[in-house]
């Protein structure tokens, strides 16, 4: 059983650049959510998707989107970045059966300078 | 406005030890608590959980009390071990069919010595 994985493990970008997050499930689930983690701080909910629509977001700006796909990977864009986008951004995969059970990857180190 | 919070940044214990996290929340809605694990570079690792419906959760050396009066719940580990050193993060859910929206605290880290 393959587990959630994420690419890139780092990234460095500039101030106003635009970056593509990506994220495959762990086997069987169907339901894609992606957090942020500033330092210092807890994973904070950016969005959920499932069945390829988006179902449930955060508190976050317009230009935080995504996608799912039909084989339940995902990925997170953020358009814009500002120095505070700086995180480690972590992509969870769950399915009905699991429920509140989330599957973390590893995450993806963004760096904005 | 912090809806899940933990007040102690680190603990530490020794090995063989009971260590004791807690955590407290303000919302009155949240009915599914989880505690999650996290190793430097590695993601999150689902620990243990408790329904709002109950007072306490086992599973081997964990145990998670709820108490929904006081709107507070801790994580028992005994005995303590080095290789349960990490940062513990409580969260919490609201339900809502299949909206798995969790709310983390900002996390305990505990370092256990041998």
């Amino acid at each position: 059983e393959t587990g959630v994985t994420q690419s890139p493990t780092h990234l460095i970008k500039t101030r106003g650049q635009q970056v593509t997050l990506r994220c495959s499930s762990q086997s069987g689930h169907n339901t894609v959510s992606w957090y942020q983690q500033a330092l210092g701080q807890g994973p904070q909910f950016i969005f959920q998707y499932y069945r390829e629509e988006e179902n449930g977001r955060g508190n976050f700006p317009p230009r935080f989107s995504g996608l799912q796909f039909p084989n339940y990977s995902s990925e997170l864009n953020v358009n814009a970045l500002e120095l505070d986008d700086s995180a480690l951004y972590l992509c969870a995969s769950s399915s009905t059966g699991t429920g509140e059970k989330l599957f973390f990857g590893s995450g993806t180190q963004l760096s904005v300078l | 406005d912090q809806q899940v919070k933990q007040n102690s940044p680190s603990l530490s214990v020794q090995e063989g030890r009971i260590s004791i996290l807690n955590c407290d929340y303000t919302n009155s809605m949240f009915d599914y608590f989880l505690w999650y694990k996290k190793y430097p570079a590695e993601g999150p690792t689902f620990l243990i959980s408790i329904s709002s419906i109950k007072d306490k959760n086992e599973d081997g050396r964990f145990t998670v009390f709820l108490n929904k009066s006081a709107k507070h719940l801790s994580l028992h580990i005994v005995p303590s071990q080095p290789g349960d050193s990490a940062v513990y993060f409580c969260a919490a859910s609201a339900g809502g069919g299949s909206n798995y929206k969790l709310t983390f605290g900002k996390g305990t880290l505990l370092t256990v010595n041998p």
